[in-house]
């Protein structure tokens, strides 16, 4: 099985600042990394797949990078609306696994 | 517009069955895998089974293995999960996902609340 751990669990920052995420793969998953966005009551919603690639109409501010079995996403400077829940999950076998998941607060 | 509506969820007594149901349009069903995921209140996502386009490859995370059964009728572009010896930590919201890769779909989940 493909083990994800994501960290930080929580974060606190300014709005403006730069927010980065890891998530590290137990064995070598290629590039086949999601991230998602999570809003209270809401599906979770794609943003990066296949590690970087960004989904359309998704800001620009968010980006993701890595390959192998470490991860990073960012968020260049973080925005109110981007209050939520971030996930990675991975792809690379028919059993996926998700990242325990990050809550991003603005401080 | 691609679109997955499950149903089936409700109250389920610890140790009974219950089957989920997802009907999916919008795609060309049998040409993708399919999954379950499931979020327990307050918790994180949790992958729970995957079934290929043609249900030759099927896997199961092993908090449900020997419990749940992940199926597929691709006649009627429907997904299922039947899940018995239901117990209290299943309880959660159930989304059905179309392909889980770099192109994929969730469903708005279906609530399964097991509790005496």
């Amino acid at each position: 099985d493909f083990q994800l751990t994501q960290s930080p669990s929580s974060l606190s920052a300014f709005v403006g600042d730069r927010v980065t995420i890891t998530c590290q793969a137990s064995q070598d998953i290629s590039i086949y990394l999601n991230w998602y966005q999570q809003k209270p009551g809401k599906a979770p919603k794609l943003l990066i797949s296949d590690a970087s690639n960004l989904e359309s109409g998704v800001p620009s501010r968010f980006s993701g990078s890595g390959s192998g079995t470490d991860f990073t996403f960012t968020i260049s400077s973080l925005q109110p609306e981007d209050i939520a829940t971030y996930y990675c999950q991975q792809y690379a076998s028919l059993l996926r696994t998700f990242g325990g998941g990050t809550k991003v607060e603005i401080k | 517009e691609v679109q997955l509506v499950e149903s089936g969820g409700g109250l389920a007594q610890p140790g009974r069955s219950l089957r989920l149901s997802c009907v999916a349009s919008g795609f060309t069903f049998d040409n993708y895998a399919m999954h379950w995921v499931r979020q327990a209140p307050g918790k994180g996502l949790e992958w729970v089974a995957g079934i290929s386009w043609n249900s030759g490859y099927i896997d199961y995370a092993d908090s449900v293995k020997g419990r749940f059964t992940i199926s597929r009728d691709n006649a009627k572009n429907s997904l299922y999960l039947q899940m018995s010896s239901l117990k209290t930590e299943d309880t959660a919201l159930y989304y059905c996902v179309k392909d889980l890769s770099a192109d994929n779909v969730w469903g708005q989940g279906t609530l399964v609340t097991v509790s005496s």
